[in-house]
């Protein structure tokens, strides 16, 4: 199985400051036949179900604000706020979307500084 | 727009088997572009991955629960299901429903969770 970690565990940021997630898996989420890394990111704010932010590593879901981006390639991946906002106040987990199971990394609590 | 809504009882006997339905309103189950899935937050944990079903009846599982899960489908009444056998306290959760895309497969729509409780 794909074991997906991330980091840090939470994290503090001032309102309007830039808030940077990592996540890393085990095994190359790259499929080469189409350049896509199958890697997902969601947010899960306290009696929420999850929501879908990003998808293919970059990819933004519909609706959801510019301020959210993804990057990374391979086995490592980055979730950026560029500017936090009073809502974004979350948990925020990574899944590999490429191989069964569909792992989770173990998500990273956002908080206001 | 799809919609799915859990549902299921609140509170299960240990070494019972938990039964949940997710009903699927606005679109069809049987699209055949879609895998249905079922996720579970344990409190005070982290998000897991259960398992999946297609339309076809294929199914695939998490590794530490293949050996007590099962999902089903139910295309007459548009719903998919989770059998969980053998049920600890480590089995209290939210349990959650979700579409997936049949070939890109990240989560897009996702039901609004239902509680359960392993205790006798």
């Amino acid at each position: 199985d794909i074991v997906m970690t991330q980091s840090p565990d939470s994290l503090a940021v001032s309102l309007g400051e830039r808030a940077t997630i990592n996540c890393k898996s085990s095994q190359s989420l790259l499929y080469r036949s189409n350049n896509k890394n199958y890697l997902a990111w969601y947010q899960q704010k306290p009696g929420q179900p999850p929501k879908l932010l990003i998808y293919w590593a970059s990819t933004r879901e519909s609706g959801v604000p510019d301020r959210f981006s993804g990057s990374g390639s391979g086995t490592d991946f980055t979730l950026t706020i560029s500017s936090l906002q009073a809502e974004d106040v979350a948990v925020y987990y990574c899944q590999q979307h490429y191989f069964t199971p569909h792992s989770f990394g173990p998500g990273t609590s956002l908080e206001i500084k | 727009q799809v919609q799915l809504q859990e549902s299921g009882p609140g509170l299960v006997q240990p070494s019972q088997t938990l039964s949940l339905t997710c009903t699927v309103s606005g679109g069809t189950i049987n699209s055949g572009n879609y895998y249905w899935s079922w996720i579970r937050r344990p409190a005070g944990k982290g998000l897991e991955w259960i398992g999946r079903i297609y339309v076809t009846g294929s199914t695939d599982y998490s590794t530490s629960l293949k050996s007590r899960v099962t999902i089903s489908l139910d295309t007459s009444k548009n719903t998919f299901s989770l059998n969980l056998s053998s049920v600890t306290a480590a089995d209290t959760a939210v349990y959650y429903c979700a579409r997936g895309g049949r070939y890109d497969s990240y989560m897009d729509v996702w039901g609004k969770g239902t509680t359960v409780t392993v205790s006798s």
